[in-house]
C-alpha cells in the first residue's frame, strides 16, 4: 500500500535560517506529491505540489523537488521567518488509489516553530 | 469565492449517541473527499463521492460509519453509536475533477464523552 514519512518534529529554527523537511513515500503507481500546511488556528492549505519525476514546486519561498530515484520529495526553504511556524504534511496521491479516487495518504505532520 | 465550509466546528457527544456532520464543498465541484484526523497525525481518508455516488468508501473504520451526497453537493458523515475512539477532527475536501488539487474545511472536532 502507499505510505508517506516525514522527519519527527517539533523543528525549533531561529529566523533567517535554512529549513529542511524530509519526506520519503512508497506507492504502487505513479504518485503526484504535496506538502500542505497548517497554521495555528486555520484548516490544511496546500503549498505546493509536484505532478512527476524531476518536477519542482515552489510557493512562498518553499521548493520540494519530486525525486523518484530516491523516493522522496523534502521541502526546503532558505531563510524562514516566524511566519512560517506551523505544522507541514507530506501527501501523496496515486493514480492506482481505488474507484480512481486519487484519495491523499498523508505523513503525520511536522511542527515548525521559529523564533525571532 | 467560497471554500469549503463545515458545520459545526464543534461537536461534544455522549457515547452511544448518533452524530451529523456537514460539508459544503466549492461550488461545481464535484469530486468530495472525508478524511479524519487524530491527535498528532496527519489525516486519513475515509470515503469520496464522484457526482452522488460513494465511489470508494474503503477508509471507512466499520458500519458505524456511513455518508451521503443525495444531490451531488453538500455530503453529511453520519456516525451512529459514537465510541470514545471516534473522537477526532473530521475534514471535508473538494477537488474539481478527482486527481484535482483537494481544498479542505476547517474541519469539524469531535468529541465523544
Amino acid at each position: 500500500g502507499n505510505s508517506v514519512t516525514q522527519m519527527e518534529g517539533p523543528v525549533t529554527l531561529s529566523e533567517e535560517a535554512f529549513l529542511t523537511i524530509n519526506c520519503t513515500y512508497t506507492a504502487t503507481g505513479y504518485p503526484s506529491l504535496f506538502w500542505y500546511v497548517q497554521y495555528p488556528g486555520e484548516g490544511l492549505q496546500l503549498l505546493l505540489k509536484a505532478t512527476k519525476a524531476d518536477d519542482k514546486g515552489s510557493n512562498k519561498g518553499f521548493e520540494a523537488t519530486y525525486r523518484k530515484e530516491t523516493t522522496s520529495f523534502h521541502l526546503e526553504k532558505g531563510s524562514v521567518q516566524v511566519s512560517d511556524s506551523a505544522v507541514y504534511f507530506c501527501a501523496l496521491s496515486d493514480s492506482d488509489s481505488g474507484a480512481g479516487s486519487y484519495q491523499l495518504t498523508f505523513g503525520k505532520g511536522t511542527k515548525l516553530s521559529v523564533i525571532p | 469565492g467560497a471554500g469549503v465550509s463545515q458545520t459545526p466546528s464543534n461537536k461534544v457527544t455522549e457515547k452511544g449517541k448518533y452524530v451529523e456532520l456537514r460539508c459544503d464543498p466549492i461550488s461545481g465541484h464535484t469530486a468530495l473527499y472525508w478524511y479524519r484526523q487524530s491527535l498528532g497525525q496527519g489525516p486519513e481518508f475515509l470515503i469520496y463521492f464522484q457526482g452522488t455516488g460513494a465511489a470508494d468508501d474503503s477508509g471507512l473504520p466499520n458500519d458505524r460509519f456511513f455518508a451521503v451526497r443525495p444531490e451531488g453537493s453538500v455530503s453529511t458523515l453520519k456516525i451512529q453509536r459514537t465510541e470514545r475512539g471516534d473522537s477526532a477532527v473530521y475534514l471535508c475536501a473538494s477537488s474539481p475533477q478527482s486527481g484535482d488539487t483537494q481544498y479542505f474545511g476547517p474541519g469539524t472536532r469531535l468529541t465523544v464523552l
